[in-house]
């Protein structure tokens, strides 16, 4: 039973535009959720976080939006550059737990 | 400053041979961490150290998994009998705090069975 769900295993999205990321999870207990992006042969780097006592967190072109009635969060990222084509990793605290990514592929 | 480092950067191996991957986290990080990323797959936890507390070995798949964190520091991952479903990208990640912040990753290893 994943406790972390990122339902779209793709997404691709045009230069310029913005990207949304969309993350689920089950367990109410989570206190802290995180971002991580991946690019091939490398491994995953850290992106942008949240805690659960706020709803939003920005930083430059990424903003982490959560919804804790819902138990859903979003990343966004605007204007998508052709560098962010990456997997992306949804992450829950405290037992870390990961979803199993996005593949965001911005398209020229 | 230095990042995570592991070693072997590959390793192909026969099935029923034994393995081992290694681990250098950032120094003064007290946790760390091993996921292994299967074709596909997302990450998948296998085992996390912190401090000089007893390692959460909740994720090893099988007790052909084995690791170990000498000194606090540097971490080793052990495969007994490899099988072919091993076959994955083993990631090493360390951490200055318990849960709730960021980890460093490792490159990772990539691990193939024949």
């Amino acid at each position: 039973d994943q406790q972390v769900k990122q339902n779209s295993p793709s997404l691709s999205v045009q230069e310029g535009r913005i990207s949304i990321l969309n993350c689920d999870y089950t367990n109410s207990m989570f206190d802290y959720f995180l971002w991580y992006k991946k690019y091939p042969a490398e491994g995953p780097t850290f992106l942008i976080s949240i805690s659960s006592i706020k709803d939003k967190n920005e930083d430059g072109r990424f903003t982490v939006f959560l919804n804790k009635s819902a138990k859903h969060l979003s990343l966004h990222i605007v204007p998508s550059q052709p560098g962010d084509s990456a997997v992306y990793f949804c992450a829950a605290s405290p037992e870390i737990i990961f979803g199993k990514g996005t593949r965001l592929h911005i398209l020229p | 400053g230095a990042g995570v480092s592991q070693s072997p950067s590959n390793k192909v191996t026969e099935k029923g041979k034994d393995v081992e991957l290694r681990c250098d986290p950032i120094s003064g990080h007290t946790a760390l961490y091993w996921y292994r990323q299967s074709l596909g797959q997302g990450l998948e936890f296998l085992i996390y150290f912190q401090g000089n507390s007893a390692p959460d070995k909740s994720g090893l798949p099988s007790d052909r998994f084995s690791a170990e964190r000498t000194g606090g520091s540097v971490s080793t991952l052990t495969i007994q009998r490899t099988q072919q479903e091993d076959s994955a990208v083993y990631l090493c990640a360390s951490s200055p705090q318990t849960s709730g912040y960021e980890q460093y990753f490792g490159p990772g290893t990539r691990l193939t069975v024949t």
